[in-house]
Protein backbone atom coordinates (compact mmCIF):
# COMPACT_ATOMS: atom_id res chain seq x y z
CA UNK A 1 0.00 0.00 0.00
CA UNK A 2 1.25 3.68 1.35
CA UNK A 3 4.08 2.59 3.55
CA UNK A 4 7.34 3.40 3.24
CA UNK A 5 10.10 1.10 4.77
CA UNK A 6 12.92 2.19 6.63
CA UNK A 7 16.27 0.49 8.08
CA UNK A 8 17.65 -0.09 10.03
CA UNK A 9 15.27 0.37 13.09
CA UNK A 10 18.36 1.45 15.51
CA UNK A 11 21.64 2.91 14.73
CA UNK A 12 25.07 3.29 17.26
CA UNK A 13 27.88 4.85 16.11
CA UNK A 14 31.25 5.71 17.45
CA UNK A 15 31.63 9.98 16.86
CA UNK A 16 33.05 10.52 13.57
CA UNK A 17 31.55 7.96 11.90
CA UNK A 18 29.43 7.62 8.59
CA UNK A 19 25.72 6.88 8.92
CA UNK A 20 23.49 5.48 6.35
CA UNK A 21 19.63 4.73 6.57
CA UNK A 22 17.71 3.54 3.84
CA UNK A 23 14.09 4.50 2.61
CA UNK A 24 12.27 1.66 0.52
CA UNK A 25 8.77 1.36 -1.15
CA UNK A 26 7.07 -1.09 -2.96
CA UNK A 27 5.57 1.24 -5.70
CA UNK A 28 7.33 4.40 -7.07
CA UNK A 29 7.18 7.55 -5.03
CA UNK A 30 5.94 10.82 -6.71
CA UNK A 31 8.40 12.85 -3.99
CA UNK A 32 10.21 11.80 -0.97
CA UNK A 33 10.62 14.13 2.23
CA UNK A 34 13.24 13.53 4.75
CA UNK A 35 13.04 14.73 8.78
CA UNK A 36 15.10 14.89 12.34
CA UNK A 37 13.57 14.86 15.23
CA UNK A 38 15.80 14.82 18.42
CA UNK A 39 14.98 13.41 21.79
CA UNK A 40 12.35 14.97 23.50
CA UNK A 41 11.71 16.99 20.29
CA UNK A 42 9.25 17.78 17.64
CA UNK A 43 10.02 16.29 13.91
CA UNK A 44 12.05 19.15 11.70
CA UNK A 45 11.67 18.62 7.85
CA UNK A 46 14.78 18.45 6.36
CA UNK A 47 14.30 18.57 2.41
CA UNK A 48 12.27 16.90 -0.17
CA UNK A 49 13.77 14.65 -3.22
CA UNK A 50 11.71 14.88 -6.28
CA UNK A 51 13.74 13.89 -9.45
CA UNK A 52 14.50 10.26 -10.12
CA UNK A 53 18.65 10.18 -9.26
CA UNK A 54 18.47 13.10 -7.48
CA UNK A 55 21.38 13.91 -4.87
CA UNK A 56 20.88 17.10 -2.43
CA UNK A 57 23.87 17.73 -0.01
CA UNK A 58 23.16 20.03 3.00
CA UNK A 59 26.05 19.99 4.86
CA UNK A 60 27.80 16.76 6.26
CA UNK A 61 23.90 15.45 5.03
CA UNK A 62 23.74 13.81 2.13
CA UNK A 63 20.38 12.87 0.59
CA UNK A 64 19.65 10.34 -2.33
CA UNK A 65 16.31 9.94 -4.98
CA UNK A 66 16.88 6.12 -6.45
CA UNK A 67 16.63 6.16 -10.30
CA UNK A 68 13.38 4.06 -10.18
CA UNK A 69 12.00 6.59 -7.07
CA UNK A 70 11.06 3.42 -5.17
CA UNK A 71 14.29 4.16 -2.37
CA UNK A 72 16.07 6.90 -1.05
CA UNK A 73 19.22 7.19 1.51
CA UNK A 74 20.49 9.83 4.07
CA UNK A 75 23.83 9.26 4.48
CA UNK A 76 25.77 11.35 7.56
CA UNK A 77 29.70 11.76 7.21
CA UNK A 78 31.69 11.92 10.27
CA UNK A 79 28.66 11.84 12.85
CA UNK A 80 28.43 14.37 15.63
CA UNK A 81 27.38 13.95 18.93
CA UNK A 82 24.37 16.61 17.69
CA UNK A 83 23.68 14.18 14.87
CA UNK A 84 21.71 12.61 17.90
CA UNK A 85 18.07 11.93 16.69
CA UNK A 86 15.39 9.94 14.87
CA UNK A 87 15.59 10.19 11.05
CA UNK A 88 11.91 9.96 8.96
CA UNK A 89 11.50 10.11 5.80
CA UNK A 90 8.11 10.10 4.39
CA UNK A 91 6.12 9.79 1.01
CA UNK A 92 4.83 12.58 -0.31
CA UNK A 93 1.76 12.93 -1.85
CA UNK A 94 0.26 11.51 -5.03
CA UNK A 95 -2.38 10.97 -6.96
CA UNK A 96 -5.98 10.83 -4.87
CA UNK A 97 -3.56 10.26 -1.37
CA UNK A 98 -2.94 13.97 -0.62
CA UNK A 99 -0.97 13.19 2.34
CA UNK A 100 2.54 12.31 3.28
CA UNK A 101 3.08 9.00 4.87
CA UNK A 102 5.67 8.81 7.21
CA UNK A 103 8.18 5.76 7.73
CA UNK A 104 9.18 4.42 11.24
CA UNK A 105 12.20 6.31 11.25
CA UNK A 106 15.90 5.28 12.34
CA UNK A 107 17.14 6.20 15.74
CA UNK A 108 20.81 7.33 15.58
CA UNK A 109 22.98 7.28 19.27
CA UNK A 110 26.26 8.62 18.97
CA UNK A 111 29.18 7.55 21.47
CA UNK A 112 31.70 10.13 22.07
CA UNK B 1 7.56 33.89 13.55
CA UNK B 2 5.92 30.93 15.74
CA UNK B 3 5.19 28.87 13.55
CA UNK B 4 2.92 26.28 15.43
CA UNK B 5 2.27 26.72 18.99
CA UNK B 6 0.30 23.71 20.61
CA UNK B 7 -1.48 23.98 24.40
CA UNK B 8 -1.35 22.96 26.43
CA UNK B 9 2.45 20.84 26.67
CA UNK B 10 1.24 18.59 28.95
CA UNK B 11 -1.84 17.45 30.41
CA UNK B 12 -2.90 14.00 33.25
CA UNK B 13 -6.43 13.04 32.06
CA UNK B 14 -8.65 10.37 34.65
CA UNK B 15 -10.42 7.73 31.85
CA UNK B 16 -14.09 9.25 30.70
CA UNK B 17 -12.60 12.97 31.28
CA UNK B 18 -12.60 15.35 27.83
CA UNK B 19 -10.34 17.62 26.65
CA UNK B 20 -9.68 20.01 23.59
CA UNK B 21 -6.02 20.52 22.37
CA UNK B 22 -5.47 23.58 20.41
CA UNK B 23 -2.83 23.98 17.49
CA UNK B 24 -2.11 27.67 15.73
CA UNK B 25 -0.50 28.61 13.15
CA UNK B 26 0.38 31.89 11.72
CA UNK B 27 2.21 31.17 7.77
CA UNK B 28 -1.33 30.85 6.60
CA UNK B 29 -1.35 27.44 5.64
CA UNK B 30 -4.37 25.81 3.91
CA UNK B 31 -3.23 22.25 5.04
CA UNK B 32 -3.10 21.21 8.90
CA UNK B 33 -3.04 17.90 10.58
CA UNK B 34 -3.30 16.17 14.18
CA UNK B 35 -1.02 13.36 14.69
CA UNK B 36 -0.03 10.69 17.29
CA UNK B 37 3.61 9.57 18.32
CA UNK B 38 3.78 6.17 20.35
CA UNK B 39 7.34 4.16 20.98
CA UNK B 40 8.37 2.00 17.92
CA UNK B 41 4.52 3.45 16.10
CA UNK B 42 6.54 6.13 14.33
CA UNK B 43 3.85 9.13 13.34
CA UNK B 44 0.17 8.02 13.10
CA UNK B 45 -2.07 10.28 11.08
CA UNK B 46 -5.55 10.93 13.41
CA UNK B 47 -7.37 14.04 11.01
CA UNK B 48 -6.22 16.58 8.75
CA UNK B 49 -8.21 19.14 7.12
CA UNK B 50 -7.44 21.01 3.71
CA UNK B 51 -8.85 24.47 4.50
CA UNK B 52 -11.30 26.08 6.81
CA UNK B 53 -14.30 24.70 7.48
CA UNK B 54 -12.79 21.68 6.16
CA UNK B 55 -11.93 17.91 8.24
CA UNK B 56 -10.92 14.26 7.06
CA UNK B 57 -10.36 11.22 8.81
CA UNK B 58 -6.58 10.33 8.89
CA UNK B 59 -4.96 6.61 9.63
CA UNK B 60 -6.49 6.29 13.50
CA UNK B 61 -9.70 8.90 13.96
CA UNK B 62 -11.69 6.68 16.03
CA UNK B 63 -11.89 8.35 19.58
CA UNK B 64 -11.04 12.22 18.59
CA UNK B 65 -12.86 14.45 17.17
CA UNK B 66 -11.58 18.04 14.99
CA UNK B 67 -12.48 21.55 13.79
CA UNK B 68 -11.45 24.02 12.06
CA UNK B 69 -13.68 27.33 12.11
CA UNK B 70 -10.49 29.76 11.56
CA UNK B 71 -7.69 29.19 8.92
CA UNK B 72 -5.21 29.54 11.28
CA UNK B 73 -6.27 26.70 13.90
CA UNK B 74 -7.00 23.64 14.43
CA UNK B 75 -8.53 22.09 17.26
CA UNK B 76 -8.57 18.09 18.28
CA UNK B 77 -10.96 16.51 21.29
CA UNK B 78 -11.42 13.66 22.97
CA UNK B 79 -14.73 13.25 24.05
CA UNK B 80 -13.99 10.68 26.51
CA UNK B 81 -10.00 9.73 27.11
CA UNK B 82 -8.94 6.39 27.35
CA UNK B 83 -5.89 5.05 28.16
CA UNK B 84 -5.10 4.30 24.54
CA UNK B 85 -4.65 7.45 24.14
CA UNK B 86 -1.97 7.91 26.10
CA UNK B 87 0.49 9.69 23.85
CA UNK B 88 2.43 12.64 22.30
CA UNK B 89 0.28 14.63 19.97
CA UNK B 90 1.65 16.92 17.09
CA UNK B 91 0.32 19.36 14.84
CA UNK B 92 1.64 20.35 11.61
CA UNK B 93 0.74 22.32 8.85
CA UNK B 94 2.09 22.39 5.70
CA UNK B 95 1.22 25.17 2.25
CA UNK B 96 0.08 22.78 0.34
CA UNK B 97 -0.15 18.66 0.60
CA UNK B 98 3.05 17.82 -1.36
CA UNK B 99 5.19 20.77 0.83
CA UNK B 100 7.09 19.98 3.75
CA UNK B 101 5.35 19.99 6.87
CA UNK B 102 5.82 22.45 9.93
CA UNK B 103 5.10 20.62 13.60
CA UNK B 104 4.58 22.12 16.64
CA UNK B 105 6.44 20.93 20.08
CA UNK B 106 3.98 18.90 20.85
CA UNK B 107 1.60 17.84 23.65
CA UNK B 108 2.45 14.54 25.85
CA UNK B 109 -1.49 13.43 27.40
CA UNK B 110 -1.05 10.48 29.86
CA UNK B 111 -4.63 8.68 30.66
CA UNK B 112 -4.82 7.13 33.77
Amino acid sequence: GQQVMQIPQYQHVQEGEDFTTYCNSSTTLSNIQWYKQRPGGHPVFLIQLVKSGEVKKQKRLTFQFGEAKKNSSLHITATQTTDVGTYFCARGPSGGYQKVTFGTGTKLQVIP
Amino acid sequence: NAGVTQTPKFRVLKTGQSMTLLCAQDMNHEYMYWYRQDPGMGLRLIHYSVGEGTTAKGEVPDGYNVSRLKKQNFLLGLESAAPSQTSVYFCASSFQSRYGYTFGSGTRLTVV
